[in-house]
């Protein structure tokens, strides 16, 4: 049972152009979603992250949206950049307990220049 | 302020052998988790450690998979008489508070069971 989906397995987009990462949730407990980045052989490298009592997070070029209604969240990279090619994923967790985060499988982005 | 270290970075056992996967949380966290990425596959969590206590193991399979993190040193992941299905990347997550939004990733040890 997959709580949290990402449904694209990859994208592949414009340098300069904006990249749109797409990420769906079941759990209506949880309370924070983290986008992670990884490059082959790498651990994930934290990017950004929003509070489920907010709908938006911007941080540069990353900006992340929230529907909770929908249960969607979505990343936004303006402008992407060649470096930005990686996989990146969709993580969740809930207060209590061990706050272990939930992972999506994952969307492999490769941005061409 | 060196990063959160694990090792070995590939390890190679035989069917039946035993694996040993370290990691060292960055300085000053005492929380570490573990967690599993198949091939094709998101991280999957196994375990959250507190320094010598096993705070939540709900993801360890039952049998043949252990994990401790003593006062002193680093955590280890202990995998008895693997198998080839254990072939994986076993990433090790630190935090210092324990909060989920707080956890800082190592470069991963990738295990391939022959």
């Amino acid at each position: 049972d997959q709580q949290v989906k990402q449904n694209s397995p990859s994208l592949s987009v414009q340098e300069g152009r904006i990249s749109i990462l797409n990420c769906d949730y079941t759990n209506s407990m949880f309370d924070y979603f983290l986008w992670y980045k990884k490059y082959p052989a790498e651990g994930p490298t934290f990017l950004i992250s929003i509070s489920s009592i907010k709908d938006k997070n911007e941080d540069g070029r990353f900006t992340v949206f929230l529907n909770k209604s929908a249960k969607h969240l979505s990343l936004h990279i303006v402008p992407s950049q060649p470096g930005d090619s990686a996989v990146y994923f969709c993580a969740a967790s809930y207060q209590g307990g061990s706050e272990k985060l939930v992972f999506g499988k994952g969307t492999k982005l490769t941005v061409n220049p | 302020n060196a990063g959160v270290m694990q090792n070995p970075r590939h390890l190679v056992r035989r069917r039946g052998q035993e694996a040993r996967l370290r990691c060292s949380p960055m300085k000053g966290h005492s929380h570490v988790y573990w967690y599993r990425q198949l091939p094709e596959e998101g991280l999957k969590f196994m375990v959250y450690l507190q320094k010598e206590n096993i705070i939540d193991e709900s993801g360890m399979p039952k049998e043949r998979f252990s994990a401790e993190f003593p006062k002193e040193g680093p955590s280890i992941l202990r995998i008895q008489q693997v198998v080839r299905g254990d072939s994986a990347a076993y990433f090790c997550a630190s935090s210092p508070t324990g909060k989920g939004y707080e956890q800082y990733f190592g470069p991963g040890t990738r295990l391939t069971v022959t």
